[in-house]
């Protein structure tokens, strides 16, 4: 079911720095890719989201660029601050409220 | 708006007892609800998805007989987990489609620890 594949597992960043967050996925009927935000014992919570029309989108700190070609995207955390510290997760779904597809997460950590 | 209220938020239950998990739309009708299981430090696997007036449908390998999902109302999921034993202890999380268009909101979790 691994059709969304997340790298790195994990990863420490300084305070201020950037942190970038890279998903692939296999299926082409995907035509919907967002990031989510979780915390311990919470439930996911949607961070940013892009659909193949657009290469990139950003707000705030936050930005996905997305490849159709490479069938890659990617999160961008910019001035990465301590509370940013917790799970991220690229999903993907094709047609509007089908199923999302997850990847495996990466634990980001942002050292003071 | 278009949140997803999920309850209990954690239950501790006996092995061979069954638990129920509710998630209940709150400012929406949410014609389907995805359940989800995960594991500690692990991405969240598809369970069954299931749809207002009719069966779940289950995702390869889970058992339907075991984790029982009523849909039973627009505003209304339920997942029971029954005669469960120490390996169902895990993170529950529903979600459901925003109507109209793309995006899903999904429930707080519910931490299952059957001892």
């Amino acid at each position: 079911q691994q059709q969304v594949k997340q790298s790195p597992q994990s990863l420490i960043v300084q305070k201020g720095g950037i942190s970038i967050i890279n998903c692939a996925y296999e299926n082409t009927a995907f035509d919907y890719f967002p990031w989510y935000q979780q915390f311990p014992g919470k439930g996911p919570a949607l961070l940013i989201a892009i659909r193949p029309d657009v290469s990139e989108k950003k707000e705030g700190r936050f930005t996905i660029s997305f490849n159709k070609s490479a069938k890659q995207f990617s999160l961008h955390i910019m001035d990465s601050q301590p509370g940013d510290s917790a799970t991220y997760f690229c999903a993907a779904s094709g047609n509007a409220g089908n199923m999302l597809t997850f990847g495996g997460g990466t634990r980001l950590m942002v050292k003071p | 708006g278009a949140v997803v209220s999920q309850h209990p938020s954690r239950v501790i239950c006996k092995s061979g007892t069954s638990v129920k998990i509710e998630c209940r739309s709150l400012d929406f009708q949410a014609t389907t609800m995805f359940w989800y299981r995960q594991f500690p430090k692990k991405s969240l696997m598809l369970m069954a998805t299931s749809n207002e007036g009719s069966k779940a449908t289950y995702e390869q390998g889970v058992e339907k007989d075991k984790f029982l999902i009523n849909h039973a109302s627009l505003t209304l999921s339920t997942l029971t987990v029954t005669s469960a034993h120490p390996e169902d202890s895990s993170f529950y999380i529903c979600s459901a489609p925003r109507q109209g268009g793309y995006g899903y909101t999904f429930g707080s979790g519910t931490r299952l620890t059957v001892v």
